[in-house]
């Protein structure tokens, strides 16, 4: 079955820290992966996507992703956190046949100054 | 500007009262759908439509129903609310390729509270 996976609950950094937000995902062929972000109160906007073609991924508010096909991970990164970062991140897959969306449980996560 | 909007936003009622949250969106989108947020378990979907008059379940649609009666408008009907469906509910949209690839647009989110 189709499935994805956030290991993190809820992570921790420093503002100006890196950050790394961990997604795994299980499907039989080559999904289509989002990364998506909730920040307090709103909807969910789109972070950044993988179709195909380059591994590695921009996306808006300076996050980046790379789709490693080996370990079945979409992991989203970012080189330096702002305070306004915090938010939670949902990872997801998009199944070939279909436009449902399947979301893992999501990262909290909280930025310190 | 291109948008996804629910209401109400914020919604307290009492068991087995009949509501309805609407949701309407202005993109022309084919593909609508319906989620629920629970803490741990990320977002399920609850029912979906691939087009007007075109509804489906997703993976958790009992106690729920929908209708697709026009393009633009998908509303969630909760005909005998229970408290076990206290939950965050997100609509979404998207134009619909049956492909997966799409970006989906999410509305604001209604906080449902089953009381």
């Amino acid at each position: 079955a189709q499935s994805v996976t956030q290991p993190d609950i809820h992570i921790t950094v420093s503002e100006g820290a890196s950050l790394e937000l961990r997604c795994n995902y299980s499907y039989g062929a080559t999904p289509y992966l989002f990364w998506y972000v909730q920040s307090p109160g709103q909807g969910l906007q789109l972070l950044l996507k993988y179709f195909s073609g380059d591994t590695l991924v921009q996306g808006i508010k300076g996050f980046e992703a790379e789709f490693k096909r080996s370990q079945s991970s979409f992991n989203l990164r970012k080189p330096s956190v702002h305070w306004s970062d915090a938010a939670e991140y949902f990872c997801a897959v998009g199944p070939y046949n279909t436009d449902k969306l399947i979301f893992g449980t999501g990262t909290r996560l909280q930025v310190f100054p | 500007e291109a948008q996804v909007t629910q209401n109400p936003r914020y919604l307290i009622t009492v068991t087995g009262k009949k509501l309805t949250v609407t949701c309407s969106q202005n993109m022309n989108h084919e593909y609508m759908s319906w989620y629920r947020q629970d803490p741990g378990l990320g977002l399920r979907q609850i029912y979906y439509s691939m087009n007007v008059e075109v509804t489906d379940k997703g993976d958790v649609p009992e106690g729920y129903k929908v209708s697709r009666k026009e393009k633009r408008n998908f509303p969630l009907i909760l005909e005998s609310p229970s408290p076990n469906q206290t939950s965050l509910y997100f609509c979404a949209s998207s134009a619909s390729v049956g492909r997966g690839n799409t970006e989906a647009f999410f509305g604001q989110g209604t906080r449902l509270t089953v009381v």
